[in-house]
């Protein structure tokens, strides 16, 4: 089956300017995560989403960061006015449940240059 | 807050036997995780320990002690595939915490 999707595969951006990314998981999966990752870094949490629950949004750096997901499957990320140090790979991640055993399924990223 | 240590970098040869460790401080999670990732590529799970012990899942194994809040993932019968980053994460009820990565480099 279709693993988790994400688009663009890259977006260059000007500073100043507002970026939307997407995600689409698995089919089936209730819980979905967004992280980014620096070059040469580990993975930084940012939000999760779990079924009709409230999302933890206890990982966004910033509130110029949200996210949605509708319908309980796709998931946008908002970044409005992007700063430089925004720049990094933006990951979405699905599990078929809550915590899903520590085992997630990653897409395969969107690289966002901000200028 | 929590957080994960983990070498940078480590080198093996070929057909060799590896052990990645890891050491973190967290006030509580459910299980840690292990991931690799190749340049360029998304990380893939390889191993969860939800609680102490070793958990074998072909050539990689995994450990963890609580009590010592330590946890290593091992790798026998190195092959060349295996050069990638392996990423150690806690499982905090849905979200992981992730180390910084260890790239492992094997030679022939």
């Amino acid at each position: 089956g279709a693993g988790v999707s994400q688009s663009p595969s890259n977006k260059v951006t000007e500073k100043g300017k507002d970026v939307e990314l997407r995600c689409d998981p698995i089919s089936g999966h209730t819980a979905l995560y967004w992280y980014r990752q620096s070059l040469g870094q580990g993975l930084e949490f940012l939000i999760y989403f779990q079924g009709n629950s409230a999302p933890d949004k206890s990982g966004l750096p910033s509130d110029r960061f949200s996210a949605e997901r509708t319908g309980g499957s796709v998931s946008t990320l908002t970044i409005q006015r992007t700063q430089q140090e925004d720049s990094a790979v933006y990951l979405c991640a699905s599990s078929l449940t809550e915590g899903g055993g520590g085992e997630q399924f990653f897409g395969p990223g969107t690289r966002l240059t901000v200028l | 807050g929590q957080s994960l240590e983990q070498p940078s970098e480590v080198t093996a040869v070929e057909g060799a036997i590896v052990q990645i460790n890891c050491t973190y401080q967290t006030s509580g999670f459910y299980g840690l995780s292990w991931y690799q990732q190749h340049d360029g590529g998304a990380p893939t799970f390889l191993s969860y320990n939800a609680l102490d012990g070793l958990e074998e899942t072909g050539r990689f194994s995994s450990f963890l002690s609580r009590s010592d809040s330590y946890g290593y993932l091992l790798l026998q019968e190195l092959q060349m595939k295996d050069s990638a980053s392996y990423f150690c994460a806690l499982n905090q009820g849905g979200k992981l915490i992730f180390g910084q990565g260890t790239e492992l480099s094997v030679k022939p």
